[in-house]
């Protein structure tokens, strides 16, 4: 079955540790995306890649970092830099990059991060 | 930082009786209004979505209303189950061509 695979699903972290949360996808799309979701808050977007080689920042990205160097592959690093940490990560995709925002985003079921 | 506006935060409903949610936002570059529902633990997933050069879109028992002059667009459960309990999500189109959504609404269906 085509979708998006994220790993681990729950994770825990003592303060000062970096953690990379892996995302997988098998749609062949061009897109992919990194979400925090904290309760009361929505879907904030921490970065997005319109095509592999390439990433942008969204509207939180302070404490993350991203590479994308697969197409199918856009792991989230969260580090020690990030001040509040814990929160539900959801990664995304879509066909292409004006499919994000005039089509589809196909989630992955998220990783819950908590940090000790 | 332009915003959409969702509400209410939550929601309970009977069974059998009508949801409904509201979104609000400020400029969109291009007309597109999905909603999103979100059971727990899992990711968000499209449930609904209009292009308006129409004012209302209908799928079932889920249905899209859309002001354009006011900027505000709404979901509307019909014959709501308690298998619509969830999350839902609004989202708009806004500045640099990305998606912004909605605080979320949890809606509770009471048997």
């Amino acid at each position: 079955d085509g979708g998006i695979t994220q790993s681990p699903k729950y994770l825990f972290r003592k303060e000062g540790q970096n953690v990379t949360l892996s995302c997988e996808q098998n749609l062949n799309h061009d897109a992919m995306y990194w979400y925090r979701q904290d309760p009361g808050q929505g879907l904030r977007l921490i970065y997005y890649s319109q095509i592999v080689n390439d990433f942008q920042k969204g509207d939180i990205a302070e404490g993350y970092s991203v590479s994308r160097e697969k197409k199918e592959s856009f792991p989230l690093t969260v580090t020690s830099a990030q001040k509040n940490p814990t929160a539900f990560y959801l990664c995304a995709s879509s066909i292409d990059w004006t499919s994000g925002y005039t089509g589809e985003l196909f989630f992955g079921e998220g990783s819950r991060l908590t940090v000790l | 930082q332009q915003q959409v506006k969702q509400s209410p935060q939550s929601l309970i409903v009977q069974k059998g009786g009508i949801s409904i949610i509201n979104c609000a936002y400020e400029n969109t570059a291009f007309d597109y209004f999905p909603w999103y529902q979100q059971f727990p633990g899992k990711g968000p997933a499209l449930l609904i979505a209009i292009r308006p050069d129409v004012s209302e879109k209908k799928e079932g028992r889920f249905t899209i209303s859309f002001n354009k002059s006011a900027k505000q667009f709404s979901l509307h459960i019909m014959d709501s189950q308690p298998g619509d309990s969830a999350t839902y999500f609004c989202a708009a189109p806004l500045y640099g061509n990305k998606l912004v959504f909605g605080a979320g609404t949890i809606l509770r269906v009471k048997s």
